[in-house]
């Protein structure tokens, strides 16, 4: 089965500063990979996704950006964060095609201060 | 447009009863139905699914119901048991062409069981 990792588990970051968060995947090829936001309170908001290297679809404008340099890595990017950038970031995958279950990592803790 | 919505932000329940979680959903086009547990600070894990083409998914103390024609589900959990407390996520999806398929999450329902 898949494992999912996220680095780092916790960042403080200022405003207006670049934010760099990686994800890897292990177990799976050709996987499914997404970026999710947790803000405080909220449910789960779909930023990104990616079907393969170098494709990446954005489900929402906003201050982030998104990129799949390898099969099974998708690192989440910021040239200057705001201050509503601030929540939990999730990783997940899903295996291409078998079914629709997506699998998450265990996150990312950004405060923008 | 919410087009999954989870109405209770919260449910306590006492340990060894029924917790019945809801979810109602908009979008006709949904044909699979996931639910999610999450704890805080962690990732949330996947509990079970359901088809649209059932009724009713059972998995040991878990299980899920849809009613299609009143777009709506629910997970139910008996016995409840301490280690139930979190927030559930109930999601949805469609088959997307590409076999890219997008999960669309309610806001959540933080679940207490109540020793």
């Amino acid at each position: 089965s898949q494992t999912i990792h996220q680095w780092p588990a916790t960042l403080v970051q200022p405003v207006g500063s670049p934010l760099s968060l990686e994800c890897t995947v292990e177990g799976t090829s050709n996987p499914n990979l997404y970026w999710y936001r947790q803000a405080a309170g909220r449910g789960l908001q779909l930023l990104f996704y990616s079907v393969g290297i170098g494709q990446i679809s954005s489900e929402v404008p906003q201050n982030l950006s998104a990129s799949r340099p390898q099969d099974r890595q998708f690192i989440l990017s910021s040239k200057k964060l705001l201050l509503s950038d601030s929540g939990f970031y999730l990783c997940a995958c899903q295996t291409s095609g078998a079914s629709y279950e997506q699998y998450f990592g265990p996150g990312t803790r950004l405060t923008v201060t | 447009d919410q087009q999954v919505k989870q109405n209770s932000p919260s449910l306590s329940v006492q340990e060894g009863r029924i917790s019945i979680l809801n979810c109602d959903y908009t979008n006709s086009m949904f044909d699979y139905f996931l639910w999610y547990k999450k704890y805080p600070a962690e990732g949330p894990t996947f509990l079970i699914s359901i088809s649209s083409i059932k009724d009713k998914n059972e998995d040991g103390r878990f299980t899920v119901f849809l009613n299609k024609s009143a777009k709506h589900l629910s997970l139910h959990i008996v016995p409840s048991q301490p280690g139930d407390s979190a927030v559930y996520f109930c999601a949805a999806s469609r088959r997307a062409p590409f076999g890219n398929e997008k999960l669309t999450f309610g806001t959540g329902t933080r679940l207490t069981i109540i020793p």
